[in-house]
């Protein structure tokens, strides 16, 4: 079945450091990708999305490129802030399988310190 | 736009009692909504997925007649934890689809943090 798998937390930064999140899929279909960000004590925010090989996603400087020739798709932001600090979480959903369920990696905590 | 709201965002009950938790689709409609239990530190369980007017879906190991979904309007989806004992206690969030595009997003609501004493 269909999984993904992130790098695991904490990641701890110094403000405007470069941030890379890791995540790789599994998939027998076409996902579309996600990344979402839960900061402390909130439900989840859909930080950016692709739906296709090649597709970049981006919002409030972070981007993430649909590979799928390395089924990756990480999370990449030049300078940290410290309110950057949450629990990131990517996902995967094929509507072709299961009907569209989100798939979630285990999420990766980062904690940016000034 | 595309915001879900939850309520109550926090509760506190006795075991064996009964609490609804009900999320909203304030400014689109929503055929589809899902539910999803959260415990600390860890990621998100979906628990079931509700459709408008139709019985909903639950995963496996998921008890339906211990989580009641009721998903009676295009905007509205509840969940009632019935009986609820200190295990039920969590962080349960609910998502929706907006209808008729991109069926693939999910926007979250807030989440309610359950407390069974």
């Amino acid at each position: 079945g269909n999984s993904v798998t992130q790098m695991e937390g904490p990641v701890t930064l110094s403000e405007e450091a470069f941030l890379t999140i890791n995540c790789t899929y599994t998939a027998t279909g076409y996902p579309s990708l996600f990344w979402y960000v839960q900061y402390p004590g909130e439900g989840l925010q859909l930080l950016l999305k692709a739906t296709k090989a090649d597709d970049k996603g981006s919002n409030k400087g972070f981007e993430a490129t649909y590979r799928k020739e390395t089924t990756s798709f990480h999370l990449e932001k030049g300078s940290v802030q410290v309110s950057d600090s949450a629990v990131y979480f990517c996902a995967l959903s094929d509507l072709l399988d299961q009907g569209g369920k989100l798939i979630f990696g285990q999420g990766t905590e980062l904690s940016v310190k000034p | 736009g595309a915001v879900v709201s939850q309520h109550p965002s926090r509760v506190i009950c006795k075991s064996g009692t009964s609490v609804k938790i009900e999320c909203r689709s304030l400014d689109f409609q929503a055929t589809t909504m899902f539910w999803y239990r959260q415990f600390p530190k860890q990621s998100l369980m979906l628990m079931a997925t509700s459709n408008e007017g139709s019985k909903a879906t639950y995963e496996q190991g998921v008890e339906k007649d211990k989580f009641l979904i009721n998903h009676a309007s295009l905007t509205l989806s509840t969940l009632t934890v019935t009986s609820a004992h200190p295990e039920d206690s969590s962080f349960y969030i609910c998502s929706a689809r907006v209808a008729g595009q991109n069926q693939e997003t999910q926007y979250f609501g807030p989440g309610t943090r359950l407390l069974v004493l």
